[in-house]
């Protein structure tokens, strides 16, 4: 069975951390993609890297950084952790096919204090 | 750019009664579309897509969609709705020309007994 993890289901931190969130897949995917979802606005995405340490920039990167070393791991950072940060941060990962769906991670709900 | 709308942000049904939920969507060159469905405080589960052929498309849990190109549409459908429906659907589009996915705002889709 296919599976996007995500290292934490809940995270609280201080306004200024650096935050890191990890995502792992186990399906060889070449596609991985950070998105946050918000109430109203639905999944906006922040960050795309469509291999090993190739990265784009999604609708809104201001405020994260992302890095991929390993093809299954694909990490976002987030420097300087503001209020505005706090949301559902979802990882996905997919085959370089666009015709092919994307799979999910289950979420990391964020709240910055 | 590519882009796609939910004009509805929540539907209401009764157990039973047929369920629709729509989507139009704006890309350059051929759509892929998808759609997801999310449960409270869950990741996104892939239902159904679209890449080519027969206009209607099935998927799981007894959905289905239809692609009309004219209309650039791509609504979910349900002959029958169940209570265990109620969930937060989205609708997602490629294209040929790249990787990336871009969703909705999503529809909170409500089954009533």
């Amino acid at each position: 069975d296919v599976k996007v993890t995500q290292s934490s289901r809940y995270l609280v931190k201080r306004t200024g951390e650096k935050v890191f969130l990890e995502c792992v897949q186990d399906m060889d995917h070449e596609n991985m993609f950070w998105y946050r979802q918000d109430p109203g606005l639905g999944l906006r995405l922040i960050y795309f890297s469509y291999d090993v340490k190739m990265k784009e920039k999604g609708d809104i990167p201001e405020g994260y950084s992302v890095s991929r070393e390993k093809k299954e791991r694909f990490s976002l950072i987030l420097e300087s952790a503001s209020t505005n940060q706090t949301s559902m941060y979802l990882c996905a990962s997919s085959l370089s096919d666009v015709r092919t769906e994307a799979f999910f991670g289950q979420g990391t709900r964020l709240t910055v204090v | 750019a590519q882009s796609v709308a939910q004009p509805e942000d929540q539907v209401n049904v009764a157990e039973g009664n047929p369920l629709t939920v729509k989507c139009t969507y704006s890309v350059s060159g051929n759509p892929y579309l998808f759609w997801y469905v999310q449960y409270p405080n869950r990741g996104l589960q892939f239902l159904l897509k679209y890449i080519t052929g027969d206009n209607l498309v099935k998927g799981s849990y007894g959905f289905e969609a239809e692609f009309n190109k004219s209309q650039t549409s791509f609504h979910l459908k349900k002959p029958s709705a169940l209570v265990s429906d109620s969930a937060l659907y989205f609708c997602a589009v490629r294209d040929n020309a790249g990787n990336m996915l871009t969703f909705g705002g999503g529809t909170r889709l409500m089954v009533k007994p």
